[in-house]
């Protein structure tokens, strides 16, 4: 069965620029999760998505927004890109119910110029 | 807020020794523990979690943890280590896991290097 897979890989951009990271769950998982990575850091929450419904949010700015489409992948969109924000944009599934299982993607690496 | 601390940014470790990798959680009324492990540019695998009942959690690739609530610890272990083991262990928290409140937050890692 094929993983949770995140696309593009890698990513260059420069300051003030938009960018979109895409991410498919494992068949049959309904949920999404977004975690930013900066290098030497442990993953921080950013979204939770269910059913195109925002179930969680983390503490970053709202240059950072997400959606989950009826087939239930996921963007993740950022707006007016800045030096910090160059890290691995980790995305995870989850079936529906109680106490299941993070699976993650490889990520997504962004670097901002 | 849920907080979660690794003590040990780095710990090198003979190949066939035992390590131990330490995690502290900040107490919660109900929390849940993970340790995830990334490998070079990859994405986290789970190796394991607690969830509730018996505080001795095995995991895959023989590693195991103890939850003790005493010392809000959640130590990672392992009895013999092998060059494959080199990776990023991560300790993550989670004070809700429910469906629709799965948010984990991770400790700032640590990475495991094999010596052979």
């Amino acid at each position: 069965d094929a993983g949770v897979t995140q696309s593009p890989t890698h990513l260059i951009k420069t300051r003030g620029q938009h960018v979109t990271l895409r991410c498919s769950p494992i068949s049959g998982h309904k949920s999404v999760s977004w975690y930013q990575q900066v290098l030497g850091q442990g993953p921080q929450f950013i979204f939770q998505y269910y059913e195109k419904e925002e179930r969680g949010r983390g503490n970053f700015p709202d240059r950072f927004s997400a959606r989950q489409f009826p087939n239930y992948s996921s963007e993740l969109n950022v707006n007016a890109l800045l030096l910090g924000d160059s890290a691995l944009y980790l995305c995870a599934s989850t079936q529906k119910g109680p106490k299941e299982t993070q699976y993650f993607g490889p990520g997504t690496r962004l670097l901002v110029l | 807020a849920q907080s979660v601390t690794q003590l040990d940014s780095q710990v090198p470790v003979f190949e066939e020794a035992p390590v131990e990798l330490r995690c502290n959680y900040s107490s919660s009324v109900s929390v849940y523990l993970f340790w995830y492990v990334q490998y070079p540019n990859q994405g986290l695998q789970l190796l394991l979690k607690y969830l509730s009942g018996s505080t001795l959690v095995k995991g895959i690739n023989g590693f195991e943890a103890e939850f003790n609530k005493s010392q809000t610890s959640f130590h990672l272990r392992k009895p013999s280590v092998h060059i494959s083991d080199t990776a990023e262990y991560f300790c993550a928290a989670a004070s809700g896991w429910d469906f629709g409140n799965e948010k984990l937050t991770f400790g700032t890692g640590t990475r495991l290097t094999i010596i052979p």
